[in-house]
């Protein structure tokens, strides 16, 4: 079954730009999606399709994806960016969804 | 306004089951597909099941499957997740999600928890 890897942890001083990774096989193969969860929340979606951002979210945060490796990037990181960053990819071979482990975010 | 209000979370014993509904309003609820995820106390997020728009289609997580049914009634806007010999390790917050065009998550219930334990 295909899997997904994150960094457990990132931080990142305030103003300054975080990057989270998604590490899989190919996954620039694959459509890419962000989430983030606050403390007691369901998660939010964050990006989809690899770099777009739904209504709302701000410009700050954006995404990439090639090779074997999608990136999560927040610019100018802000204290109530502070959260858990899931990222998810839909496995077309067995019809199965899959999250990585979820990385939590400190901004400093 | 979409909304995604999951319900009949609760303690219950190993061995025993429990059906979690959610109810939607706020789109046509016929034309899409809807997923459960679960998250452990203290863990990450997990996919559990997911069915088409026309119950065609049905996914299980290898860790449920053959325990796990999910089921629609797309006259009632609602969803189901019937659960079966239920395991301390299926303890966990459990989600109703729209799933978008690209799989992507695009709203989110609340949750409702279930807690397996003697």
């Amino acid at each position: 079954s295909y899997e997904v890897t994150q960094p457990l942890s990132v931080s990142v001083a305030l103003g300054q730009t975080a990057k989270i990774t998604c590490g899989g096989y190919n996954i620039g193969s694959k459509n890419v999606h962000w989430y983030q969860q606050r403390p007691g929340q369901a998660p939010v979606l964050v990006i989809y399709r690899d770099t777009n951002r739904p209504s709302g979210i701000p410009e700050r945060f954006s995404g990439s994806n090639s090779g074997n490796t999608a990136t999560l990037t927040i610019n100018r990181a802000q204290a109530g960016d502070e959260a858990d960053y899931y990222c998810q990819v839909w496995d077309s071979s067995t019809g199965h969804v899959v999250f990585g482990g979820g990385t939590k975010l400190t901004v400093l | 306004e979409v909304q995604l209000v999951e319900s009949g979370g609760g303690l219950v014993k190993p061995g025993g089951s429990l059906r979690l509904s959610c109810a939607a309003s706020g789109f046509t609820f016929s034309t899409y597909n809807i997923n459960w995820v679960r998250q452990a106390p203290g863990k990450g997020l997990e996919w559990v099941s997911s069915i088409d728009s026309s119950s065609s289609y049905i996914y299980y997580a290898d860790s449920v499957r053959g325990r796990f049914s999910i089921s629609r009634d797309n006259a009632r806007n609602s969803l189901y997740l019937q659960m079966n010999s239920l395991r301390a390790e299926d303890t966990a917050v459990y989600y109703c999600v729209r799933c978008n065009s690209w799989y992507e998550y695009d709203y989110w219930g609340q949750g409702t928890l279930v807690t397996v334990s003697s």
